[in-house]
């Protein structure tokens, strides 16, 4: 079993959608939370940190935890073309352990 | 601007050659990383470093080494370079020891073994 599950999408979705991403973990004992973004061609780019349970908020973006299930969420809201991206979930045991990613297309 | 540099973006080479990756950080972190990206299997750990002279194998190290004279370089050796390391690679740094500790990111090179 993988520590953490990805659904690879690729999600399409108009401007002003909200977006759902979604990541699955398998140790209960993982406590740090990340998303990246990264751009085509480009390096991952740090989006959110969370560390336990709950949520936390930046601008139009928030990172949930919920640890009882073992399920970690990234909500974009009014999406953007700028949003256009492929998101990956990362979560840090005794070393990082990276979704496969997500593609996102926000159409104009 | 703080940053990390990787050279060169892109790169062929044959089967059997020697390959080094150059990561150059101006971050003055004394965590460096090596990953490398692959459809299916997301980004998985090559090497990493938690300072000078310290190197440390990650999951997918067989043929790759790396070295740590400073604090802002760590190259990455591919022995004898194969096909199965056709990829993107990315090196990271963090700030401080431990997985709470964000990495940041260079933009890659992206390597073809022929």
């Amino acid at each position: 079993q993988k520590e953490v599950e990805q659904d690879p999408g690729p999600l399409s979705v108009p401007e002003g959608a909200i977006v759902s991403l979604n990541c699955t973990y398998s140790n209960s004992a993982f406590q740090y939370f990340m998303w990246y973004r990264q751009y085509s061609r480009k390096g991952p780019e740090l989006l959110m940190y969370t560390y336990s349970s709950g949520n936390k908020e930046d601008g139009r973006f928030t990172a949930q935890v919920d640890k009882s299930s073992k399920y970690i969420s990234l909500f974009i809201r009014d999406s953007q073309p700028s949003d256009s991206a492929t998101y990956l979930c990362a979560i840090a045991g005794n070393q990082f352990y990276f979704g496969t990613g997500t593609s996102l297309t926000v159409i104009p | 601007d703080a940053e990390i540099t990787q050279s060169p973006r892109h790169k062929i080479t044959e089967t059997g050659r020697q390959v080094t990756l150059a990561c150059h950080q101006t971050w003055n972190h004394n965590n460096m990383f090596w990953y490398r990206q692959d459809l299916g299997h997301g980004l998985r750990l090559i090497h990493y470093s938690y300072g000078v002279q310290d190197t440390n194998k990650g999951e997918v190290s067989d043929g790759y080494s790396v070295s740590r004279s400073n604090t802002e370089d760590l190259p990455l050796t591919l022995e004898s370079a194969a096909s199965s390391q056709t990829s993107v690679y990315f090196c990271a740094s963090s700030p401080w020891t431990g997985t709470n500790s964000p990495l940041h990111f260079g933009n890659g090179t992206r390597l073809t073994v022929t």
